[in-house]
């Protein structure tokens, strides 16, 4: 199947801890993002990365560090987990300078 | 700054009572109009991509139509299966991201 595929599905944690979200798209697109929705399911980017090279970095706490080795994968890092940081975390990917996006089916991260 | 609002925020239908949902946008230039459709615990999903004003895109039930200020999803005799949140984002500029409505809650009783 051609997707945008996301782990883990959950990840419950506790405060301060590190954890790491994973992504990988078989679609051949070469531009990848990370989008945060929250409590209200309102969806808004965090980053986004063309050909691994980052283009989109938003108002986002440096705790978030997104890494991608190759343009099929990108992998959000967070650091010292806060209570706050408990969201619905999507990954998508579209083909060249953004537009029409396919998104992975979410990672609920819960910080207790 | 760019903006997109939805409403109405919750919509309750019979099954076979046709409506519409209202997107309006302010952003800077019109790249692209973009409606989703999300699920409970799933990702949206990709259903019409408008670009110019006067332009329609048509699937099944639903119908995307595009002015230069709004857009809408009309819902022609819905089914109890379209029942989910319909999410509208814009881009505004080359690479820029989607910037996303707050959706609609579509409810369809049978």
């Amino acid at each position: 199947d051609t997707a945008v595929s996301q782990t883990p599905k959950y990840l419950v944690t506790q405060m301060g801890n590190d954890k790491s979200i994973k992504c990988e798209q078989n679609l051949g697109h070469d531009t990848m993002y990370w989008y945060k929705q929250d409590s209200k399911k309102f969806l808004k980017i965090m980053f986004s990365y063309n050909n691994k090279e980052l283009i989109i970095n938003e108002t986002v706490p440096n705790r978030f560090s997104p890494k991608s080795p190759d343009k099929a994968h990108l992998n959000l890092h967070i650091n010292s987990l806060e209570l706050g940081d408990s969201a619905v975390y999507f990954c998508a990917s579209s083909e060249g300078s953004g537009g029409l996006s396919l998104f992975g089916s979410g990672t609920q991260l819960s910080v207790l | 700054e760019d903006q997109v609002t939805q409403s109405p925020e919750a919509l309750r239908l019979q099954e076979g009572e046709s409506s519409s949902l209202n997107c309006s946008y302010t952003v800077s230039g019109l790249r692209g109009l973009f409606w989703y459709r999300q699920d409970p615990g799933k990702g949206p999903e990709f259903l019409f991509t408008l670009y110019s004003a006067g332009e329609e895109k048509e699937k099944e039930r639903l119908k995307a139509t595009l002015t230069k200020k709004e857009s809408f999803l009309h819902i022609t005799a819905p089914k109890p299966e379209d029942s989910a949140t319909y999410l509208c984002a814009v881009q505004a500029s080359r690479w820029g991201p989607l910037v996303f409505g707050k959706g609609t809650r579509l409810s369809v009783i049978a």
